[in-house]
């Protein structure tokens, strides 16, 4: 199946500072998907990207399909504590249903 | 208010003992899915549903079962056959062919 590698692995930042993390994939993907996870809670989707290229927000939240169709990045910009949690990206396998997701990234906020 | 619900949110069994999850959404979605989470290791397919009476075997099927006896509904049923069963475990649903997934809040299985 497709290998989507995260990176970073873990971010451990100060509030204010803006966050930058990106997602690679071994095969070219129609769709990336972006979610996050709270301690003990389920993953909610942030972003949903659709078209090479394309570039979206949320709030503080941008993400980026790239252009090859095999990598899509994630920014936040003037972080907050409550930005804490593990953002995932997600691709979609073979059969169009599932989702194959990368390792995360943890990411850790300090006021 | 539409979602996916999955109990209990804590859940302990004895090693040997067979243990099923309910997972039930009301959101009308087509299709379900079972994943499961380790430290470190992102989320793992188990197995989905595309439509009712119907379910595929995803990376880590072995040592799990499951049924779409109805629409609303996924259970998922770990047994004794599965080597390490204790993780988070988290169901989705999602309204069919390319659409992203809806979580539900997950279950923590231990099992001694």
């Amino acid at each position: 199946g497709q290998q989507l590698n995260q990176s970073p692995q873990s971010m451990f930042i100060q509030e204010g500072e803006d966050v930058s993390m990106n997602c690679t994939s071994s095969s070219i993907f129609n769709t990336w998907l972006w979610y996050k996870q709270d301690p003990g809670e389920g993953p909610v989707l942030l972003i949903a990207l659709y078209k090479a290229g394309e570039l979206t927000s949320n709030g503080r939240l941008t993400a980026q399909f790239g252009i090859t169709r095999k990598d899509s990045f994630l920014n936040i910009s003037a972080s907050i504590p409550s930005d804490v949690g593990i953002y995932f990206c997600a691709g979609p396998r073979d059969s169009g249903y599932a989702l194959n997701f990368g390792k995360g990234t943890s990411l850790l906020v300090t006021p | 208010d539409g979602g996916i619900t999955q109990s209990p949110k804590y859940l302990f069994r004895k090693e040997g003992q067979n243990v099923t999850l309910s997972c039930e959404q009301n959101l009308n979605h087509d299709a379900m899915y079972w994943y499961r989470q380790d430290p470190g290791q992102g989320l793992r397919l188990i197995y989905y549903s595309q439509i009712v009476n119907d379910f595929q075997k995803g990376d880590i099927a072995e040592g799990y079962s499951v049924s779409r006896e109805k629409k609303e509904s996924f259970p998922l049923t770990v047994t004794s056959a599965q080597k390490n069963p204790t993780a988070f475990y988290l169901c989705a649903s999602s309204k069919g062919y390319n659409s992203p997934l809806h979580f539900g809040n997950g279950t923590r299985l231990t099992v001694t």
